[in-house]
């Protein structure tokens, strides 16, 4: 398998514009993560689905951020308008949600840069 | 209070010693916890998994559970100047599965 694929690999916008970032998630695997991480906060859970559909966004900074899972294979992170203070690492991560005894895999994450 | 809770560090130990990293948790129904290393620039990796109280061994690497005491730690023993990174507890928490992580030990072995 070729692990959680995330793109791009870096982006680099401009404040104001509209940002998506991409994931696929491991084949099989019912639950994926979307994460932040920032020197300053470390590893932040933003938003967590299972079977395709959203449990817990209370990790969403604010109504600029929104995510979609259309189908198992695939997941979207938006940030409309992004600002400077988004910079940071995004990472995707998946779980095959057999109970609490397996790992999440993450992809090689997003770094996203907004000047 | 963060569910899971880790000393930034950095932690600094000589090459050949052993390096205790600490967690506490918040949740009393987590069930497992999880170790992960992150090397600069890259994404984390699962080094160690533990869900009963006691220690797990796995060659250099000892994870230890306490649930009375919601503390998780792993035991680095030989460290080795290849072992530096940031280190990374977790656990999904008694709601399985949202994965909650610390905010990383950064570990210095020193050659």
């Amino acid at each position: 398998d070729a692990g959680v694929i995330q793109s791009p690999r870096h982006e680099v916008t401009e404040m104001g514009q509209e940002v998506t970032l991409r994931c696929k998630p491991i084949s099989g695997h019912n639950s994926l993560f979307w994460y932040r991480q920032t020197m300053m906060r470390g590893l932040e859970l933003l938003i967590y689905f299972n079977n395709n559909v959203p449990i817990d966004d209370s990790g969403m900074p604010e109504d600029r951020f929104s995510a979609k899972m259309p189908n198992a294979s695939f997941s979207t992170l938006k940030i409309q308008p992004s600002e400077p203070r988004d910079s940071a690492v995004y990472f995707c991560a998946s779980n095959p949600d057999r109970g609490t005894n397996t790992e999440a895999f993450f992809g090689q994450g997003t770094r996203l840069t907004v000047v | 209070q963060k569910e899971v809770e880790q000393n930034s560090g950095p932690l600094s130990v000589p090459e050949g010693a052993i390096a205790s990293l600490n967690c506490t948790y918040s949740d009393r129904g987590s069930q497992s916890f999880f170790w992960y290393r992150q090397y600069s620039g890259k994404s984390p990796e699962l080094i160690m998994s533990i869900y009963s109280n006691g220690d797990k061994e796995d060659g250099r690497f000892t994870a230890q559970l306490n649930k009375a005491s919601q503390y998780v730690s792993l035991l680095i023993r030989d460290s080795q100047p290849s072992d530096s990174a940031t280190y990374l507890c977790a656990s999904p928490g008694y709601n399985f599965n949202k994965f909650y992580f610390g905010s990383g030990t950064k570990l210095n072995v020193k050659p």
